[in-house]
């Protein structure tokens, strides 16, 4: 089946200080997303990008589906963007679901 | 503005007990979904309805069964509940062209 697959696992910044998430997909999903679980476990929803880029704030996004991947940027980090970080995507038709990726852990330090 | 919603949000219950976790919403979304999830870990499906009276089973096997009676409200239930169902339940929902998914707050469940 479809497996999505997120990179790094972990990863640990200093305050200010720029990342990018990868998330890699097995077969052509549609209608990817990011989610930020914040440490109460709720789902935060940051782009939905099947395609193209977007940009929220210090976020931005890119998604190429001829390539099957995904990237997320955080710039300029802060203590707030901890979490685990989760892209998902679904395969299609009616039927299709969500397939979640195993998450990026991101700690960043004061 | 997306709404859907959880409740309990936390739960402790002795083993054995029957236990209903809520989840509607308010979109006029046909798809639901519950996914069930251990602290930090991967979230993997338990169950899925694609509108009224249709509901599967998801990848995860699961003791739990729900119901889709109205469209807004997608129950789960445990009808005997064991020390292993300790985890996170997430209940989303998406309309049928699987756009935009949105989650609820989540039901932290623990069985003593």
């Amino acid at each position: 089946g479809i497996q999505v697959e997120q990179s790094p696992p972990d990863l640990i910044l200093q305050e200010g200080a720029n990342s990018t998430l990868r998330c890699n997909f097995s077969d052509s999903v549609n209608n990817l997303q990011w989610f930020h679980q914040n440490p109460w476990g709720q789902l935060i929803n940051l782009f939905y990008i099947p395609s193209g880029t977007k940009q929220n704030g210090r976020l931005s996004a890119t998604t190429v589906a001829t390539e099957r991947y995904s990237l997320l940027y955080i710039s300029s980090s802060q203590t707030t963007d901890s979490g685990v970080y989760f892209c998902a995507g679904d395969y299609g038709g009616s039927q299709g679901n969500l397939i979640f990726g195993k998450g990026t852990k991101l700690s960043v330090k004061p | 503005e997306a709404d859907i919603y959880q409740t309990p949000r936390y739960l402790v219950i002795g083993t054995g007990k029957k236990i209903t976790l809520e989840c509607s919403q308010t979109m006029g979304h046909d798809k639901m979904y519950w996914y069930q999830q251990d602290p930090g870990m991967e979230l993997h499906l338990i169950h899925y309805s694609y509108g009224v009276n249709s509901t599967e089973k998801g990848d995860l096997s699961s003791e739990s069964t729900v119901s889709r009676i109205r469209t807004e409200h997608f129950p789960l239930t445990l009808e005997s509940a064991r020390p292993s169902h300790t985890s996170q339940y997430l209940c989303a929902s998406t309309d049928t062209r699987n756009t935009e998914a949105f989650f609820g707050q989540g039901t932290r469940l623990t069985v003593v």
